[in-house]
């Protein structure tokens, strides 16, 4: 066990749809990342905050949003969602800037 | 651009039969090198980081090793529990953490 709870574990939407993903990082963990995977496109890094800021931005749809929150959890917010959006979703905290990340065991969203 | 490549996508041993797996990686100012085990529909689990050229770590059957352009994950005398999926990533100077596809790991009794 990582330490990183992820909610819910399992999600089945319809097209059009939204949904939030929630993430609760390691105790004291001030950094969450939140990554995508498909069996195609492997681990795709989303979007990182630090103490509540956005500090990094990768290939995350504008359709996507993210926050952090002054507790430290994190949501991962999905938009009018497309059947291609279904994925593995994981999210990672680590204490700091430049540490390893530990993740969670992910949110299985399927979009029909 | 920062990229992370893993080789070969897929690898079956035989129990015992060693081996090493390549990560290869351009990235401006590496901050580290990680290297994770994947199961089917789990999350990665840490095993490893590296810093600097020339480091290496060990934890049981596996030894990673890492130098300016790559890293290699050698797996040792490997049993059928270490089939899993290998992940490696890299942490560049403006602290986006990038995964290479990731190398299947088949390790037949």
């Amino acid at each position: 066990d990582s330490g990183v709870t992820q909610t819910p574990k399992h999600l089945i939407t319809a097209t059009g749809q939204r949904v939030t993903l929630r993430c609760s990082p390691r105790s004291g963990d001030l950094s969450v990342y939140w990554y995508q995977q498909s069996l195609d496109q492997g681990l795709q890094f989303l979007i990182q905050y630090y103490n509540g800021e956005e500090r990094a931005k990768g290939n995350i749809l504008e359709r996507f949003s993210a926050q952090q929150f002054p507790d430290l959890h994190s949501e991962l917010n999905l938009s009018s969602l497309e059947l291609g959006d279904s994925a593995l979703y994981f999210c990672a905290s680590s204490p700091h800037l430049t540490n390893t990340i530990y993740f969670g065991e992910g949110s299985w969203l399927t979009v029909v | 651009e920062d990229q992370v490549t893993q080789s070969p996508e897929a690898l079956r041993l035989q129990e015992g039969e060693s081996s090493s797996l390549n990560c290869s990686y351009t990235v401006s100012g590496l901050r580290g090198l990680f290297w994770y085990r994947q199961d089917p529909g789990k999350g990665p689990e840490f095993l490893f980081t590296l810093y600097s050229a020339g480091e290496e770590k060990e934890k049981e059957r596996l030894k990673a090793t890492l130098t300016k352009k790559e890293s290699f994950l050698h797996i040792t005398a490997p049993k059928p529990e270490d089939s899993a999926t290998y992940l490696c990533a890299v942490q560049a100077e403006d602290d986006k953490i990038i995964f290479g596809k990731g190398t299947r790991l088949h390790i037949l009794p």
